[in-house]
């Protein structure tokens, strides 16, 4: 049973499409997140998402729009997709208040 | 704001010696710090945690890590690398919104 699961796995598409990564959680968590890491690995936060809300909105361009129809699923769409959102995409979910981060396997998104 | 520095982006040991990754912490509160290791193309996988009480904390995989208030650090170790070992590791510090990883150190283990 995957804690954490996105789809697609890989995603490869054309500058100037609209994407959409999914994730879904069935850890009953209330926080959901999305991660960027680059090529170097580093690991940015993009989104936090507490029951539905949006807590955290990181310096990240309005192409991005983060959905959460319920607890358990935070989607992530992207408009106008450019060769820079090249990365692996990462959900996760947790607690609130200072527990862990779990993970799900990523998304890489590559723009050609 | 609460961040994390991961000194030394890769560690190269021998299999069977000692493996220390260090990581530093900012934080104005009371810090709650993580190790995730990731294996390629995978996902974070969280090796331990420290949130209070003890502050020596064991791991997966025979990791273990030691809270030092006075230096703020978060420093990671394993007596005996193996060739298993062998990923990126990272730091983090949470608090009650979110979660900050450092750069990430790349463990690399000779034979």
């Amino acid at each position: 049973d995957t804690a954490v699961s996105q789809t697609p796995k890989y995603l490869v598409t054309q500058m100037g499409n609209d994407k959409s990564i999914k994730c879904e959680q069935n850890l009953g968590h209330d926080t959901m997140y999305w991660y960027k890491q680059d090529s170097k690995k580093f690991l940015k936060i993009m989104f936090s998402y507490n029951n539905k809300e949006l807590i955290i909105n990181e310096t990240v361009p309005n192409r991005f729009s983060p959905k959460s129809p319920d607890k358990a699923h935070l989607n992530l769409h992207i408009n106008s997709l450019e060769l820079g959102d090249s990365a692996v995409y990462f959900c996760a979910s947790g607690r609130k208040g200072h527990t862990e981060a779990f993970f799900g396997q990523g998304t890489r998104l590559t723009v050609v | 704001a609460q961040s994390v520095t991961q000194l030394g982006s890769h560690v190269s040991v021998s299999e069977g010696a000692l493996v220390l990754l260090r990581c530093n912490y900012s934080s104005s509160v009371p810090p709650y710090l993580f190790w995730y290791v990731q294996y390629p193309n995978q996902g974070l996988q969280l090796l331990l945690k420290y949130t209070t009480g003890a502050t020596l904390v064991k791991g997966i995989n025979g990791f273990e890590a030691e809270f030092k208030k006075s230096e703020t650090s978060f420093h990671l170790t394993k007596p005996s690398a193996h060739m298993s070992d062998a990923a990126e590791y990272f730091c983090a510090v949470s608090d009650s919104d979110d979660m900050r990883f450092g750069a990430g150190t790349r463990l690399t283990v000779k034979p």
